[in-house]
């Protein structure tokens, strides 16, 4: 079993509907979780970051962990065009002294 | 403020000489991070450098390689090219020095290829 697990896509949704982007990871000793959106021939951007469980909210993107069955999600509301990108999650276990594990990233596409 | 820089932007190289990347952190960071971006594996962590030292090393063999000068910036060397090195590689940069690490900037990358 990979250590992060996220659905490929792409996912393909109407302008203004609510995204739920997620990933699986197997390792309890994860701590931080990242979102980064990556743009076409761009590096990926840091969205958003929790640390543990619970919700996070940041305009109009929430950020969820949910550390008991071992799942995150990114939810964007009223979506936009401009939010068509890959979105990559990301987890470490020690802050300072751990590589970060990213998922393979999810293709989506806002159509207008 | 000039964020993570990297050079060349595209690189065209031949199998088995050298590869060598280049990368400029954000200023006042002294943490700098190689990954490597190869279709459908994902993103890949290959090195993280602070203060000038090798912190940690991803499952790349030893001819994937890099340094950290005084000024923070990073070079990654790439010997022996095979096929398969053909990837985006890509450099972060955070402030280090056990703090905030997990908040990484992102260069473009370099489109590397090789034929």
């Amino acid at each position: 079993q990979k250590e992060v697990e996220q659905d490929p896509g792409p996912l393909s949704v109407p302008e203004g509907a609510i995204v739920s982007l997620n990933c699986t990871y197997s390792n309890s000793a994860f701590q931080y979780f990242m979102w980064y959106r990556q743009y076409s021939r761009k590096g990926p951007e840091l969205l958003m970051y929790t640390y543990s469980s619970g919700n996070k909210e940041d305009g109009r993107f929430t950020a969820q962990v949910d550390k008991s069955s071992k799942y995150i999600s990114l939810f964007i509301r009223d979506s936009q065009p401009s939010d068509s990108a890959t979105y990559l999650c990301a987890m470490s276990a020690i802050v300072g002294d751990d590589k970060i594990i990213f998922g393979k990233g999810t293709r989506l596409h806002i159509l207008p | 403020e000039a964020g993570v820089t990297q050079s060349p932007t595209h690189l065209k190289k031949t199998r088995g000489p050298q590869a060598t990347l280049r990368c400029s952190p954000i200023s006042g960071h002294t943490s700098v991070y190689w990954y490597q971006q190869a279709l459908g594996l994902g993103l890949q962590f290959l090195l993280w450098y602070d203060e000038g030292e090798e912190r940690n090393r991803g499952n790349f063999p030893p001819r994937f390689s890099g340094r950290q000068f005084p000024n923070y910036s990073s070079e990654l060397n790439v010997n022996a090219l095979e096929l398969e090195d053909s990837a985006l590689y890509l450099c972060a940069s955070s402030l280090g020095g056990g703090g905030d690490s997990y908040e990484q900037y992102f260069g473009p990358g370099t489109r590397l290829t090789v034929t």
